[in-house]
């Protein structure tokens, strides 16, 4: 069976700290990847995706990057944190666009 | 622009009672239809697709109207265990489009 492991589960970073956050999955070969967040008592923002090893697509302009260096592997980044960058960062799976995604266990970041 | 609108809610609903609560869809390109539910700090789960015959799971029974663009989830027989955010989905060749999600209260 598929799982999606993200970690860590909780972060506190100062502001100006860098970023690093990996998502990986198991049990499935070559799936669409996510990155979405999602601030407290707002929807789930899509930050990027990816089709295949190298290939990020961003979906708003931002303070973050992403990178797919495997193919179950991805990875969210930042040089320098804002305040306005904390948040729930959910990374999700798929076989493919418009199918069921199915999503990691988060992580909360409190950037103070 | 593509857009899922839900209601926020919260709906408060008493134990046993059943509750309905629609969701719109803006692109009509849409192919694929999900309620997914999303308890408080957890990560959003599948709780069922939906399909254009409408579909059943247990209690739950979710219905799409293609015409009006809307997608309707009932809710029978309701439990606290049912207190959640639900989200409603729509998508197609180019992702998925989540709704801000519907906040479910179930009191005893």
């Amino acid at each position: 069976s598929q799982t999606i492991h993200q970690w860590p589960a909780t972060l506190v970073q100062p502001v100006g700290s860098p970023l690093s956050l990996e998502c990986t999955v198991e049990g499935t070969s070559n799936p669409n990847l996510y990155w979405y967040r999602q601030a407290a008592g707002r929807g789930l923002q899509l930050l990027f995706y990816s089709v295949g090893i190298g290939q990020i697509s961003s979906e708003v302009p931002q303070n973050l990057s992403a990178s797919r260096p495997q193919d179950r592997q991805f990875i969210l980044s930042s040089k320098k944190l804002l305040l306005s960058d904390s948040g729930f960062y959910l990374c999700a799976w798929s076989t493919g666009e418009g199918n069921i995604q199915y999503f990691g266990a988060g992580t909360r970041l409190s950037v103070l | 622009r593509k857009e899922v609108e839900q209601d926020p809610g919260p709906f408060n609903v008493p134990e046993g009672a059943t509750v309905a609560f629609n969701c719109t869809y803006s692109n009509s390109a849409s192919q694929s239809f999900f309620w997914y539910r999303q308890d408080c700090r957890k990560e959003p789960k599948l709780l069922m697709s939906v399909y254009s015959s409408g579909n059943e799971d247990g209690r739950f029974t979710a219905q799409l109207n293609r015409a009006s663009q809307y997608i309707s989830l009932l809710i029978r027989d309701s439990k606290l265990s049912d207190s959640a955010t639900y989200l409603c989905v729509g998508g197609g060749a180019d992702g998925l489009t989540f709704g801000k999600g519907t906040h479910l209260i179930i009191q005893p």
